[in-house]
């Protein structure tokens, strides 16, 4: 079973302070990386997917980055706000497989 | 936008209960899975299929069974349940085509077994 790793499990930051997590891989095989976030009583909804070594997304003040080769991404978030609180979900999948292997999440809170 | 249902957000059953937990999914879809999450671990992947009438065993299938006679529905089915199906049930959708296989989440079905 491959594993994913997602670090770390929970972050307590202020509103207002930039903030980052991590989502590790196997890098033998990658198809794509998916970042999703699962906001309390909702369903998680997609956030980005990433292909390439060294793609760069960005949405509003969320970005993310790719390094196929050593099997990481960072997840960004810039001026934290109460919205943001949530749990961010990495995916990978692997080869042309249709499964996404999933990875435990980071629980954010952001403290008003 | 690709609506994801589930038939209950809630449920409590008792133990040797049969369940059905249903997903219908309006996208015409070909891919639907079924995972369960538990605190401190990821997705689980319990069953899915790409197409009617087929299924695949995921990482977890003991006790479970799966349905797909239409397209749009994906049912999961614990024959008997035990208190250690407790867990929070989550049916996605999907199809190859799009985004490298982005799975569209129904909202969850948070099932207690007593």
């Amino acid at each position: 079973i491959l594993n994913v790793e997602q670090s770390p499990q929970s972050l307590h930051v202020q509103e207002g302070d930039s903030t980052n997590f991590t989502c590790s891989f196997p890098s033998s095989n990658f198809y794509a990386l998916h970042w999703y976030r699962w906001e309390t009583a909702k369903s998680p909804e997609a956030l980005f997917v990433m292909t390439l070594n060294g793609d760069e997304k960005k949405k509003g003040r969320i970005s993310a980055t790719l390094n196929t080769k050593e099997g990481y991404s960072y997840l960004y978030i810039k001026g934290s706000q109460p919205e943001d609180s949530a749990t961010y979900l990495c995916a990978p999948r692997m080869d042309s497989n249709y499964q996404l292997i999933w990875g435990a999440g980071t629980k954010l809170i952001i403290k008003p | 936008d690709v609506k994801v249902t589930q038939s209950s957000r809630y449920l409590v059953k008792r133990t040797g209960e049969k369940v059905f937990l249903e997903c219908v999914q309006d996208m015409d879809h070909e891919n639907m899975f079924w995972y369960r999450q538990d605190p401190g671990l990821g997705l689980r992947l319990i069953y899915f299929s790409y197409d009617v009438k087929m299924k695949e065993k995921g990482d977890i299938p003991e006790g479970y069974s799966v349905s797909r006679e239409k397209k749009e529905r994906f049912s999961l089915i614990l024959e008997s349940a035990s208190t250690n199906q407790t867990s929070m049930y989550l049916c996605t959708s999907g199809t190859p085509s799009t985004s490298y296989n982005e799975q569209f989440f129904g909202p969850g079905t948070r099932l207690t077994v007593l």
